[in-house]
């Protein structure tokens, strides 16, 4: 069975540019998650889709934002970058009762 | 407030020996508890899970965990250690199924 399927692995953008990262969750799996992970602040949670709907949202600003597919694929997309959006990205799939399978993540780095 | 905490920043043990992460929580309710490593430049590898019912509980590599509700605990072990289980380790807590709360994480060194 194929895992959590990230793209792509690493990106390297300019400030002010806009990115998108794509997320393929485990087959079955209808909700996604989305985290940041940076040395300064540790794993944090962007959102989460289940069924093409938001569940549930971090204290991220607007300039994050993600979405859903009817085949439960999703993106996120972070407009006019910056420098601190420099991270470990991590997409995870879950089926209910059965926890969080995370992709390997995509490295964005912002220069 | 909501909070995950591991106290251990870093922890070098000899490889054989046993291993023990701790972790606690500080929620209103009982939340789903995850451990998780995490390899450099890698994903996060799920370890054990637990929702309910016994408390202790296997994992993955060797790995097992006990729940203890009156410390809030959800602490991490293994009976020897080998040079392969040096990375970072994650608590994680979900009050309900759709968001992770993380730990800043273990780094955990194997020396030979």
């Amino acid at each position: 069975k194929a895992g959590v399927t990230q793209t792509p692995r690493y990106l390297i953008k300019t400030r002010g540019q806009q990115v998108t990262l794509s997320c393929s969750p485990i087959s079955g799996h209808r909700s996604v998650s989305w985290y940041q992970q940076t040395p300064g602040q540790g794993l944090q949670f962007l959102f989460e889709y289940f069924s093409e709907t938001q569940r549930n949202k971090g204290n991220f600003p607007g300039r994050f934002s993600g979405r859903q597919f009817s085949n439960s694929r999703s993106e996120m997309n972070v407009s006019t970058l910056e420098l601190g959006d420099s991270a470990l990205y991590l997409c995870a799939s879950s089926l209910a009762g059965d926890g969080y399978t995370f992709g390997s993540g995509t490295r964005l780095t912002v220069v | 407030a909501q909070s995950v905490t591991q106290p251990d920043i870093h922890i070098t043990v000899s490889e054989g020996a046993s291993l023990e992460l701790r972790c606690n929580y500080s929620y209103g309710a009982t939340p789903y508890l995850f451990w998780y490593v995490q390899s450099p430049g890698q994903g996060l590898q799920l370890l054990l899970k637990y929702f309910s019912g016994d408390t202790l509980v296997q994992g993955i590599k060797g790995f097992e965990a006990e729940f203890k509700r009156s410390q809030s605990s959800f602490n991490l072990r293994k009976p020897s250690v080998h040079w392969s289980d040096a990375a970072e380790y994650f608590c994680a807590v979900a009050i309900n199924d759709y968001k992770l709360s993380f730990g800043a994480g273990t780094t955990v060194t194997v020396r030979a």
